[in-house]
């Protein structure tokens, strides 16, 4: 069974510049997950979708991040205009459902903002 | 405010040793206990987890005890080797689906 794939892997760009991460989870989960390790701590959620619809966004910076899940595979996280504190890991995770299920996470995408 | 607090921040073992790192979390909400670990480069990867009505659930060399009444929780690894330093993180799970992840411990096993 393949794994949560992202790309892409690195991404650096100078602050004020734009960014967008894409995430295709394994077939058939209906959860999708974004969340934000900065390095040396532990990933927080930024966003978390229901099939294509959110059920929690409360933790994303919605004035610069946004993000879409389509037609509820699929989905892509932008950053309009980057920050230096945006540097970090962007994973992408998904799960059968939020129940008592296992979340997969994905390779991640190390993003430097200079 | 959802807080969850792990510890030690770093671990550093012999190998053969015993590994033990906890958590403790302020919310009851939580339905789900896993421990997640990450390789370098690599994304979170379950390892082990533990419901709230079991006190203690055991898979091979890996333990976590569960005190519900103290509001913690802690992953033992038996006989610890080297392929096992890596950095572990507690993850409560809220009846949402949403992981609350611990601070991290980066686990360091000395051949």
């Amino acid at each position: 069974e393949a794994g949560v794939a992202q790309s892409p892997r690195y991404k650096i760009i100078e602050k004020r510049q734009s960014v967008a991460f894409w995430c295709n989870p394994i077939s058939g989960h209906a959860t999708l997950y974004w969340y934000q390790q900065i390095l040396g701590q532990g990933p927080k959620l930024l966003i978390q979708f229901q099939n294509n619809g959110v059920v929690d966004d409360s933790q994303l910076p919605k004035d610069r991040f946004s993000a879409e899940r389509l037609k509820g595979v699929d989905s892509t996280l932008k950053i309009q205009p980057a920050k230096l504190e945006d540097s970090a890991v962007y994973l992408c995770a998904s799960s059968f459902g939020t129940g008592p299920y296992e979340q997969y996470f994905g390779p991640g995408t190390r993003l430097t903002v200079t | 405010q959802q807080q969850v607090k792990q510890s030690p921040q770093s671990l550093i073992v012999q190998k053969g040793g015993i590994s033990i790192i906890n958590c403790a979390y302020e919310n009851t909400a939580f339905d789900y206990f896993p421990w997640y670990q990450q390789f370098p480069g690599k994304g979170p990867a379950l390892l082990i987890a533990i419901r709230p009505d079991v006190s203690e659930k055991k898979e091979g060399r890996f333990t976590i005890s569960f005190n519900k009444s103290a509001k913690q929780f802690s992953l033992h690894i038996m006989d610890s080797q080297p392929g096992d330093s890596a950095t572990y993180f507690c993850a409560p799970k809220t009846q949402g689906g949403k992981l609350i992840f611990g601070q991290g411990t980066e686990l360091s096993v000395k051949p």
